[in-house]
């Protein structure tokens, strides 16, 4: 299993530009999770979704940011205007019907760096 | 609000000298704490889930124990190759969410 992939590993932007980070789960797996990692405030969720359904997403911190899930196989994070701020490494982990509700097995991707100028 | 607190930050050990990292937690209604590896450039990792007090797992060098307010995970004779930052988390029932800790960063000197 090629486990959850995430693109693109590494974004410098400039404040003010769109940023859109992607997500490709584990096949099989029915949630999806959005976090941001950063060193003051460690792992914090930004969104999940159940059946490509959002269920929770009082992390995301502002309007800026926007998060879809058009299919099982794919989502997205998108940041619009960026801020310096915003900084930080993304992860995204998805969990299988039996784990992550039953057992909080999640499955993360290596992360998206983003850093904003 | 569901809270976690690790402690240590860091942590440097020589190897083989056993220690214990703390996670404290305050969560409306604990499903399940759950311990995490991450190490550098990586994802984290799953290592164990404990649902009651009293309840313990191990896993090689490392064993997870449960209380009411806290629980610990045990490195007995740590190998360099457990130098890591371990997250410890918690999940609320009727939430499938998991609220992690900063974590604490162990390094093993040879």
């Amino acid at each position: 299993d090629a486990g959850v992939i995430q693109s693109p590993r590494h974004e410098v932007t400039e404040m003010g530009q769109e940023v859109t980070l992607r997500c490709k789960p584990i096949s099989g797996h029915n949630s999806l999770f959005w976090y941001r990692q950063t060193m003051m405030r460690g792992l914090e969720l930004l969104i999940y979704f159940n059946n490509n359904v959002p269920i929770d997403d009082s992390g995301m911190p502002e309007d800026r940011f926007s998060a879809k899930m058009p299919n099982a196989s794919f989502s997205t994070l998108k940041i619009q205007p960026s801020e310096p701020r915003d900084s930080a490494v993304y992860f995204c982990a998805s969990s299988s019907p039996q784990g992550g509700a039953n057992t909080g097995e999640l499955f993360f991707g290596e992360g998206s760096r983003l850093t904003v100028l | 609000e569901d809270q976690v607190t690790q402690s240590p930050e860091a942590l440097r050990l020589q190897e083989g000298e056993s220690s214990s990292l703390n996670c404290s937690y305050t969560v409306s209604g604990l499903r399940g704490l759950f311990w995490y590896r991450q190490d550098p450039g990586k994802g984290p990792e799953f290592l164990f889930t404990l649902y009651s007090a009293g309840e313990e797992k191990e896993k090689e060098r490392l064993k997870a124990t449960l209380t009411k307010k806290e629980s610990f995970l045990h490195i007995t004779a740590p190998k360099p190759e457990d130098s890591a930052t371990y997250l410890c988390a918690v999940q609320a029932f009727g939430n499938e969410k998991l609220t992690f800790g900063t974590g604490t960063r162990l390094t093993i000197i040879p």
